[in-house]
């Protein structure tokens, strides 16, 4: 059975710190690692995983893959309250039948004013 | 417009009742999904397709049932053999080339049964 495990589960910080979310796994037929943030409703994609050592940059997020160790981390510098968020990461892995991502249970982020 | 729609919003059954989410999307996408979330957890897998006609069992598919006789339309019934079906639903869609595995999420139905 596919397992994604995010840690933590919860983060308290204020703003202008720098946090670092944890995504570790282990799956068959892997293809990427997804990063998602959650904040009332639908998640909405960050980043798309799928070489280890390349780093993803958007801003004051980035995101690193570790295919040999099976994890993958986010981090957020200079954080602010509107990155108050679930992040989720998922895994997509395709077998011969079809593709499917499983999904950690999320890390929730509260960045405090 | 292109994107992804559930309806209803908000949806209230009695226990014992079926009950069916409707998913459509218009953004060509091949490939289908259903999910479950519950509080401060991620999200499960029900039932994910990657063409009409056919769909595959996720991780937690007991209770559920979906059909795929249009590539727009992803409808999700829960039926009274689910033992706890409030939950928030996601639906959601991606490509199938293989090359971007981003899926595109609706905006939820949130489930409470009475």
């Amino acid at each position: 059975e596919d397992k994604v495990v995010q840690s933590p589960l919860s983060l308290v910080v204020h703003e202008g710190d720098t946090v670092t979310l944890n995504c570790s796994y282990e799956v068959t037929n892997f293809r990427s690692l997804l990063w998602y943030k959650q904040e009332k409703k639908a998640p909405t994609f960050l980043f798309m995983l799928t070489s280890s050592g390349i780093e993803k940059k958007s801003g004051r997020l980035s995101s690193i893959l570790d295919k040999k160790e099976l994890f993958s981390i986010l981090n957020i510098t200079a954080t602010q309250t509107g990155d108050s968020a679930v992040y989720l990461c998922a895994v997509y892995t395709h077998n011969t039948n079809a593709g499917k991502s499983t999904f950690g249970d999320g890390t929730t982020l509260t960045v405090k004013p | 417009d292109g994107g992804i729609t559930q309806s209803p919003k908000y949806l209230f059954r009695k226990e014992g009742q079926n009950v069916t989410l409707s998913c459509e999307q218009n953004l060509n996408h091949d490939a289908m999904y259903w999910y479950r979330q519950d509080p401060g957890q991620g999200l499960r897998l029900i039932y994910y397709s990657q063409i009409v006609n056919d769909f595959q069992k996720g991780d937690i598919a007991e209770g559920y049932s979906v059909s795929r006789e249009k590539k727009e339309s992803f409808p999700l019934t829960v039926t009274s053999a689910q033992k706890n079906p409030t939950a928030f639903y996601l639906c959601a869609s991606s490509e199938t080339s293989g090359r971007n595995n981003e899926q595109f999420f609706g905006p939820g139905t949130r489930l409470t049964v009475l």
